[in-house]
Order: structure tokens, then sequence, then C-alpha cells
């Protein structure tokens, strides 16, 4: 597609139960991002995705967050047992070359009452 | 491991003025990238400008410019003839050369422009 897209937009999830993230990269792009950005705060590193190598997940903050990416394309983050903590908006960025920067998705506000 | 500070949490600026964002990095490395990203309301992180270290010569896009001091590790961004659309969160990024492809960011600057 033109640019990344991210869904859902908003979802609104109980304490404890499991989501769903998805991202869709711009086709081509062989590494894939996710970020978290918690009320007012930077972009927090979550996980790396480059091509068929074996994704770096050295800033998923618990085992109750996990990603896949299939097909070198579409991309999902599952963030189990939900806790408040976990709100935040979460980004998805895609990119080709790294001196290029990445282009980031609209994110998907996660909102856990 | 790489840090980026922007001491600025907020800053204004008159329309059709001239506003300066600060960004400072800590890193051992000696070629990195760094560039600044726009984030308005609409969520959508855009990239503003880019900035490789080897090159000494500093990046302009249009009305927005880098003031890059590699000795002193500090990357501002100058935004000059400042229009309503600039209002943004406005964030700071550092990614090495090598190795990792994180991207490491500032915590940001609100930019307001009044009219």
């Amino acid at each position: 597609g033109a640019g990344v897209s991210q869904s859902p937009s908003n979802k609104v999830t109980e304490k404890g139960k499991d989501v769903e993230l998805r991202c869709d990269p711009i086709s081509g792009h062989t590494a894939l991002y996710w970020y978290r950005q918690s009320l007012g705060q930077g972009l927090e590193f979550l996980i790396y995705f480059q091509g068929n190598s074996a994704p770096d997940k050295s800033g998923l903050p618990s085992d109750r967050f996990s990603a896949e990416r299939t097909g070198g394309s579409v991309s999902t983050l599952t963030i189990q047992r939900t806790q408040q903590e976990d709100s935040a908006v979460y980004l998805c960025a895609s990119s080709l070359r790294a001196q290029q920067g990445y282009t980031f998705g609209s994110g998907t506000r996660l909102t856990v009452v | 491991a790489q840090t980026v500070t922007q001491s600025q949490p907020e800053m204004s600026v008159q329309e059709a003025e001239t506003v300066t964002l600060s960004c400072t990095y800590d890193t051992s490395e000696s070629d990195y990238y760094l560039f600044w990203y726009k984030q308005p309301p609409s969520r959508q992180m855009i990239l503003v400008i880019r900035q490789e270290a080897y090159k000494q010569q500093n990046a302009t896009e249009n009305r927005f410019s880098v003031n890059f001091q590699k000795a002193a590790k500090s990357f501002s961004l100058k935004i000059s003839d400042s229009q309503l659309g600039d209002a943004a969160m406005y964030f700071c990024a550092y990614r090495s050369r090598g190795g990792s492809e994180k991207l490491v960011f500032g915590k940001g600057t609100k930019l307001t422009v009044n009219p």
C-alpha cells in the first residue's frame, strides 16, 4: 500500500483480556518496528523484524507481549492479560533503507479499563 | 547505550517567526544517523529532516534546517517562517549506522504556533 496501515485505530479492552494489534507495512519494506508511546512520553522500542532474521525482542516489557510477522509482511502485536499500564499508543513503522528513516502508521490507541 | 535528550518540553513561536528546537545525544560511535520527526494530533509520525553524521554540511528541507555539531553531540532544528501547521510534537532520534536498527527517541518538544 501507499503507507503503513494499522488497525484498529482505537481499542478499549477490559483488564485481563487479550488484544491483537495489526500492522500492514509498505510493500517491499523489509524492516518492521513496533514502538509504544505512553501519555506525555517519547517512543519506547518494543520489537524489530528484518527480513527472515530472528526478531530483536529486546524491548518487549514482559512475556505478556509477543509479536509475529507472517510472510515478511503483515505483523501482529499481541498483549495477553492486559493491564492498565499497557494503555498507550502503539506505533508501527517500516523501512527499506536505514538512512531514510522510518515510515510510521497512525498507531493504535489502546485503553485498558 | 545511546541516549537522546530534548531539554525543552514546550516551545512557542509567533507565526512567520523562527524557532529553534534543541537536541543533544550521547554516543561513543563515530558514524550514525540523526532525524527529526513531527507528530501532529493525528498521531502519525512524519519525517522532517535527516542528517548523516559523516556529512559536515547541515541538512536543509525547505523551511527546516539543522545545526549539527558533531563534537558537541548537538542536533538542533530550526523552523523558519513558522506556520500554524507546524504546531506539533517534535521528536529527535538517533540511529547507529551499523548494528542495531532501532531508532532511539528523545521525549519530544511540544511546539505551539501563535497567530
